[in-house]
């Protein structure tokens, strides 16, 4: 079954504790990208990958690193959360093909 | 800075009847559209891309381009309770680049 999976779906930390939101995809595409979703805001991008060790800036990545060396995962890093990145957090994978975009679970992180 | 518009809503429709939801879009470049489902706590899903202008149908949806205009729009049919959701537009911008709206509320009552 294609799928996209992250880890974990719901996480309470503290500020200053340096925590990684899995992504994971089995359907072979090249892009990746990492989303957040807040009420008002809709969804805004954080950072996105073409492809194995390409990755690029999006909209909101500040306080964000991202890594991908390997095709199926594309971990989001979070060094020093803030209560400002309370939120929920959404990857997304498409083919290079066109804009078709497949999103996870989603992951529920709440910084105290 | 690149916008997408839409109504949040909600948009209250009688079961069986047609819904209509509309987007706007800045970026005069954009070349793919799409709308997305999300039901609340859950993902996003994709259920309709456009990228030419006119209309594009898949069972009960359709979706309308209007490049001149700007202008995106999704309709419903035999609109059910299980429509009600979060309707998304999200417009590309570039490769891979997607824009999203910040959606509406679609309520459809029995």
């Amino acid at each position: 079954e294609a799928q996209v999976t992250q880890n974990p779906r719901y996480l309470i930390t503290v500020t200053g504790k340096k925590l990684t939101v899995t992504c994971s995809q089995n359907m072979n595409h090249e892009y990746m990208s990492w989303y957040r979703q807040d009420p008002g805001l809709g969804l805004r991008q954080i950072y996105y990958s073409m492809n194995v060790e390409v990755t690029d800036k999006g909209d909101v990545p500040e306080g964000y690193k991202v890594s991908r060396k390997e095709k199926r995962n594309f971990p989001l890093i979070l060094e020093s959360p803030s209560p400002n990145q309370t939120s929920l957090y959404f990857c997304a994978t498409a083919t290079s093909l066109n804009n078709e975009q497949f999103f996870g679970p989603g992951t529920r992180l709440t910084v105290l | 800075q690149k916008e997408v518009e839409q109504n949040s809503g909600p948009l209250s429709v009688p079961e069986g009847a047609i819904a209509s939801l509309n987007c706007t879009y800045s970026d005069r470049g954009s070349q793919s559209f799409f709308w997305y489902r999300q039901y609340s706590g859950k993902s996003p899903e994709l259920i309709m891309s456009i990228y030419s202008n006119g209309d594009k149908e898949d069972g009960r949806f359709t979706a309308q381009l209007n490049k001149a205009s700007q202008y995106v729009s999704l309709l419903i049919r035999d609109s059910q309770p299980s429509d009600s959701a979060t309707y998304l537009c999200a417009v590309g911008t570039g490769f891979q680049k997607l824009v999203f709206g910040t959606g509406t509320r679609l309520l459809v009552s029995p």
